[in-house]
């Protein structure tokens, strides 16, 4: 079945540090594929999408690309801030009019010192 | 923008009883999710609706069951509660009528207590 990879926490960082989340993913057919943030003591918001190959998706100066041939998604960031400490999930859902739900990576913690 | 309507937020139950969450998608969606995500684990798909009928069924218990009515929203009821259900229970919504990336809108989220 789908499934997502995540490379796991927790991962502890200075600020104005480089990140990088490595994201992989098994799936049939083509996905979509999404990063949610979830800060302490709060839901799932999304962060950003990408739906199809050599898509990027950015916001927030996190930026993650459809890469099919390697099936990843990557999360980057060129300077983190204390404000981005949260978990970061990575997910798919098969689209092209399937009723399919999201399926989650493990999650990775990130905590930005000052 | 409307987002996604949960009740309640917080709810402290004992072992053995019953409890109900309630979920108000967003305006036009015709699909319901929920999810179950415990302490310090990734969100795990329970069951989803789809125009009020069940269209997917993930790790969802005997114990639990959920419907979605005819203005959409949906209740998932709990019964026999143990200590184990103790978590952060999501509802998410969406629309197959719009195009889009597929994306899920997620709820606040009820944090259920079992005592």
């Amino acid at each position: 079945g789908d499934s997502v990879t995540q490379m796991e926490g927790p991962v502890t960082l200075s600020e104005e540090a480089f990140l990088t989340i490595n994201c992989t993913y098994t799936a049939t057919g083509y996905p979509s594929l999404f990063w949610y943030v979830q800060y302490p003591g709060e839901g799932l918001q999304l962060l950003l999408k990408a739906t199809k190959a050599d898509d990027k998706g950015s916001n927030k100066g996190f930026e993650a690309t459809y890469r099919k041939e390697t099936t990843s998604f990557h999360l980057e960031k060129g300077s983190v801030q204390v404000s981005d400490s949260a978990v970061y999930f990575c997910a798919l859902r098969r689209y092209g009019g399937s009723q399919g739900n999201l399926i989650f990576g493990k999650g990775t913690k990130l905590s930005v010192k000052p | 923008a409307a987002g996604v309507i949960q009740s309640p937020r917080h709810l402290i139950k004992e072992k053995r009883e019953t409890a109900t969450l309630k979920c108000y998608p967003i305006p036009r969606h015709d699909t319901v999710y929920w999810y179950q995500q415990g302490p310090g684990q990734d969100p795990q798909f329970l069951i989803s609706f789809y125009e009020k009928m069940q269209s997917d069924k993930g790790s969802i218990p005997d114990r639990f069951s959920a419907q979605q009515f005819s203005d959409y929203h949906s209740e998932l009821n709990m019964s026999s509660l143990e200590l184990g259900d103790s978590a952060l229970y999501f509802c998410a919504s969406s629309s197959t009528r719009e195009k889009g990336t597929g994306e899920l809108f997620f709820g606040e989220g009820s944090r259920l207590t079992v005592l």
